[in-house]
């Protein structure tokens, strides 16, 4: 297993445009989560996936973004009408209930988002 | 609601000098214990853990306590390689042990 994958790294847009990103959990993971990192901050957590189902929201996540998990395997995020505050890295990471170490969660590298 | 709290940094060593790095969580329930390092470049990575009072997470020369008393998961290290440069985030499991709260982390910043 090669980890949480998420694809792209890097995206440039332009204020007012969406842009989706896409992340591939560590496999049979059952929980998913996204995280969101502003330059000199921890990351601050947006909202999680148990399967298919998402279990919470935080109150960070504005209507204008929205979160799918379909299969329960990989997860996509999107930001709507983009705004130059959603500038960031937005990270993902995964864990597994069902293992010894359940609230262990796993990051992948992150995709960094620049709105121009 | 849930916090976490650590040092500010930059903190500054030379090589083969002893490191701790602060933290402090709200003690509402009974989370576990995390740190977290992120190399120049790279994705958070799990350095160690502690899932109930007392316990004491290690790893690559690296220990925290878990200390329910002072609500407090101190890094140590008794001796730090220039490797060791990175930020640390300390961080606290939700009640429910779904979701993580980080502090702002730390640089470290280790020299020959």
């Amino acid at each position: 297993d090669t980890g949480v994958s998420q694809d792209p790294r890097h995206k440039i847009t332009k204020r007012g445009q969406n842009v989706t990103f896409r992340c591939d959990p560590i496999s049979e993971h059952n929980r998913l989560y996204w995280y969101r990192q502003t330059l000199g901050q921890g990351p601050e957590f947006l909202t999680y996936f148990q399967n298919e189902a998402q279990l919470e929201k935080s109150r960070l996540l504005s209507d204008r973004f929205s979160a799918e998990r379909p299969k329960g395997s990989f997860s996509t995020l999107e930001i709507q009408r983009t705004e130059q505050g959603d500038s960031a890295m937005y990270l993902c990471a995964s864990s597994s209930t069902t293992s010894g170490s359940y609230n262990e969660q796993f990051f992948g590298p992150g995709t960094r988002l620049t709105v121009l | 609601g849930n916090s976490v709290t650590q040092m500010e940094g930059p903190v500054t060593l030379s090589e083969e000098a002893f490191l701790t790095i602060n933290c402090t969580y709200t003690a509402t329930g009974y989370p576990s214990l995390f740190w977290y390092v992120q190399y120049p470049g790279e994705g958070l990575q799990l350095l160690l853990k502690a899932t109930k009072a007392d316990d004491k997470g290690s790893n690559k020369g690296f220990e925290a306590t878990y200390r329910k008393e002072t609500t407090s998961f101190h890094l140590e290290k008794g001796s730090v390689q220039v490797s060791d440069s990175a930020v640390y985030f300390c961080a606290r499991s939700s009640s429910g042990y779904s979701t993580l709260t980080f502090g702002k982390g730390t640089m470290l910043l280790v020299s020959p």
